[in-house]
């Protein structure tokens, strides 16, 4: 049993390229999300998708796109990769959107932008 | 609004030692709690939750936290350290919306031999 699959695992952008994070989940889970991480703060929200069809902004949206492609696949895009987008990035899922359902992370994306 | 203060961004015990990592919280509605453990190079996997019911929550590989209401708390336990248990752990609040969860900025425990 597979979880929350990313790709890829390691990304190098120069500024102003172009990227989509994948992510994949074979749970059956209604909602999925991404967050970043950033040394000493912990996770930041940056979309979620409560269920198929709809998407949400979180904490810090700005630079991003998303897109729930079906109730597996939950894809990151940046459009124009600035430094500030340096991170490691995850994916979750949950089987509902409750707050008491918990998260089922993917190993990250960690993504460098020069 | 919520928010989550782990105490301590670092933790030292020796191998055999109890671990205290301290999480208050703050929420305006009744929280879910929630500890994960990331190790090098990999996600945040789940070591415990509260939701309702009993107020000593016990996890995996022998961890346990108390929700103690007046004291906005949510500290994690674990009576004898393992070099094992080497990790960055958070601690999590959630309201009524998954996708509202806050975390918190993280403690990295060390397990000295």
């Amino acid at each position: 049993n597979a979880g929350v699959t990313q790709t890829p695992k390691f990304q190098v952008l120069k500024t102003g390229q172009s990227m989509t994070l994948q992510c994949a989940q074979d749970m059956n889970h209604n909602s999925m999300y991404w967050y970043r991480q950033d040394p000493g703060m912990g996770l930041r929200l940056i979309y979620y998708s409560a269920s198929e069809g709809t998407t949400d902004k979180g904490e810090v949206p700005n630079g991003y796109n998303v897109s729930r492609l079906n109730k597996r696949e939950f894809s990151l895009r940046l459009e124009s990769a600035a430094p500030s987008q340096t991170s490691v990035y995850f994916c979750a899922s949950s089987e509902r959107g409750t707050g008491n359902s918990p998260l089922h992370f993917g190993n990250g994306t960690r993504l460098t932008v020069t | 609004a919520q928010s989550v203060t782990q105490l301590g961004s670092h933790v030292s015990v020796s191998e055999g030692a109890l671990v205290l990592l301290r999480c208050n919280y703050s929420s305006s509605v009744p929280p879910y709690l929630f500890w994960y453990v990331q190790y090098p190079n990999q996600g945040l996997q789940l070591l415990l939750k509260y939701t309702t019911g009993a107020t000593l929550v016990k996890g995996i590989n022998g961890f346990e936290a108390e929700f103690k209401k007046s004291e906005t708390s949510f500290h994690l336990t674990k009576p004898s350290a393992h070099m094992s248990d080497a990790a960055e752990y958070f601690c999590a609040v959630s309201g009524t919306n998954a996708g509202k969860s806050t975390f918190g900025d993280g403690t990295t425990l060390t397990v000295k031999p």
